[in-house]
């Protein structure tokens, strides 16, 4: 079972935050994030392996709440290169990730 | 690194033919993912392999797909009979795995396949 993200998609102005949302109702190992570029292949962003464990790339940084089964991406201070689709995944039972459904940001000047 | 390598970049077929995509993972990395992409869809485990070794089919559709890793460094995935509804992006990924934690995986550039 995929895990839930939202909202769905959020536009932003440029210096703007955001935050996406990640939930799961199975216990989880790691939740990744991942971002995609229209026509262009997922990149990784960053892994999340501890309850409460905060991690960042540039000016994006995560959470991961291991008791909830929640994560939570954070877009601070968003630039144009942060538009694109970002993908949660999450590691249960039997190693496999299972992404989300994705949430779609655009980043207008 | 070359990175994933994933050929063809575009298929385009008519329903009923073999299609054949193949990928070649990071030198170095153990784990290798198939997945497929659609609007409706969207980003979907088909199967993974560790050390060469199918470990989870059961993202894959039914019996006209099936994949195989003869090596290290190469993979298949192979639609036999197409349909129009197999029309997707279809992506391999690699990595490193260790235990139950996954660690980050890098996709190829994908493989557009349209069967008409």
């Amino acid at each position: 079972q995929q895990p839930v993200q939202s909202p769905q998609a959020v536009i932003l102005r440029e210096g703007e935050d955001a935050v996406i949302n990640c939930s799961s109702s199975k216990a989880l190992y790691s939740v990744h994030w991942y971002r995609q570029k229209h026509g262009e292949a997922p990149i990784f962003l960053m892994i999340l392996l501890k309850g409460g464990e905060q991690k960042g790339h540039d000016k994006i940084s995560a959470s991961f709440n291991e008791k909830k089964q929640q994560s939570s991406l954070y877009l601070t201070a968003s630039q144009l290169s942060y538009s694109g689709t970002y993908f949660c995944g999450t590691v249960s039972a039997g190693n496999k990730l299972t992404f989300g459904g994705g949430t779609r940001v655009l980043v207008k000047p | 690194d070359a990175g994933v390598i994933q050929s063809p970049r575009h298929e385009v077929t008519e329903m009923g033919q073999e299609v054949t995509l193949r990928c070649k993972p990071i030198s170095g990395h153990n784990s290798l993912f198939w997945y497929r992409q659609t609007m409706m869809r969207g980003l979907e485990l088909l199967i993974y392999f560790n050390n060469n070794v199918p470990i989870d089919d059961s993202g894959m559709p039914e019996d006209r797909f099936s994949a195989k890793m003869p090596n290290a460094s190469f993979s298949t995935l192979k639609i036999q009979p197409s349909e129009p509804r197999d029309s997707a992006v279809y992506f391999c990924a690699s990595s490193l795995t260790g235990g139950p934690i996954t660690y980050e995986q890098y996709f190829g550039p994908g493989t557009r396949l349209t069967v008409t």
